[in-house]
């Protein structure tokens, strides 16, 4: 059983301020790690595919980086807005394409 | 370009009934994933369908449930004799390719009450 864990599994932050949160997941057998984002009664979104050792992907204002070999991704907003307000998934993908999924952080950012 | 979609989006049925599921993925993609997210839990992987070919079922409880993604038309997710423990969503998800790192695209979910 694949364990893919998410920490912390919510926070608050307040609008402007910057946050980070972690997953971690298996150092063995990594084909690729993908974070989504999910707002309630939406679909989750794709955000980023990391594949690399040591990969960094951004997109406006939240970026990811990638360590295959302790098997850990962290995502960081930058100047968090009240639109970033949602639940961040990441899910790690071994060879074979089903991905297993972290329990999520929730995070509400406020005015 | 229109994403996935997935019919019924709410969907209750009474214990002992079948829940069909459908999926629609975006255009051009044949793969197709289907995930379940019970309450109070994460997105648990079911099963990976490609056209006409069941690729990976690890996922699908034993009995009861099935799926499908024939040739034409969506990608059925059968459930028989519901019970009460499948109250849950369930989430389709399409990609193009295989053999590569693919974003995975997921739909909206449908959400199953059994009574």
């Amino acid at each position: 059983i694949l364990n893919v864990e998410q920490s912390p599994q919510s926070l608050h932050v307040q609008e402007g301020d910057s946050t980070n949160f972690t997953c971690s997941f298996p150092s063995s057998n990594f084909y690729a790690l993908h974070w989504y984002r999910w707002e309630t009664a939406k679909s989750p979104e794709a955000l980023f595919v990391m594949t690399l050792n040591g990969d960094e992907k951004k997109k406006g204002r939240i970026s990811a980086t990638l360590n295959t070999k302790e098997g850990y991704s962290y995502l960081y907003i930058k100047g968090s807005q009240p639109e970033d307000s949602a639940t961040y998934l990441c899910a790690f993908q071994a060879a074979g394409n089903k991905l297993t999924f972290g329990g999520g952080t929730r995070v509400l950012v406020k005015p | 370009n229109a994403g996935v979609m997935q019919n019924p989006r709410h969907l209750v049925r009474r214990r002992g009934q079948e829940a069909r599921l459908r999926c629609s993925p975006m255009k051009g993609h044949s793969h197709v994933y289907w995930y379940r997210q019970l309450p109070e839990e994460g997105l648990k992987f079911m099963v990976y369908l490609q056209k006409e070919n069941i690729i990976d079922e690890s996922g699908m409880p034993k009995e009861r449930f099935s799926a499908e993604f024939p040739k034409e038309g969506p990608s059925i997710l059968r459930i028989q004799q519901v019970v009460r423990g499948d109250s849950a969503a369930y989430f389709c998800a399409s990609s193009q390719l295989a053999g590569e790192v693919q974003e995975q695209y997921f739909g909206p979910g449908t959400r199953l009450t059994v009574t």
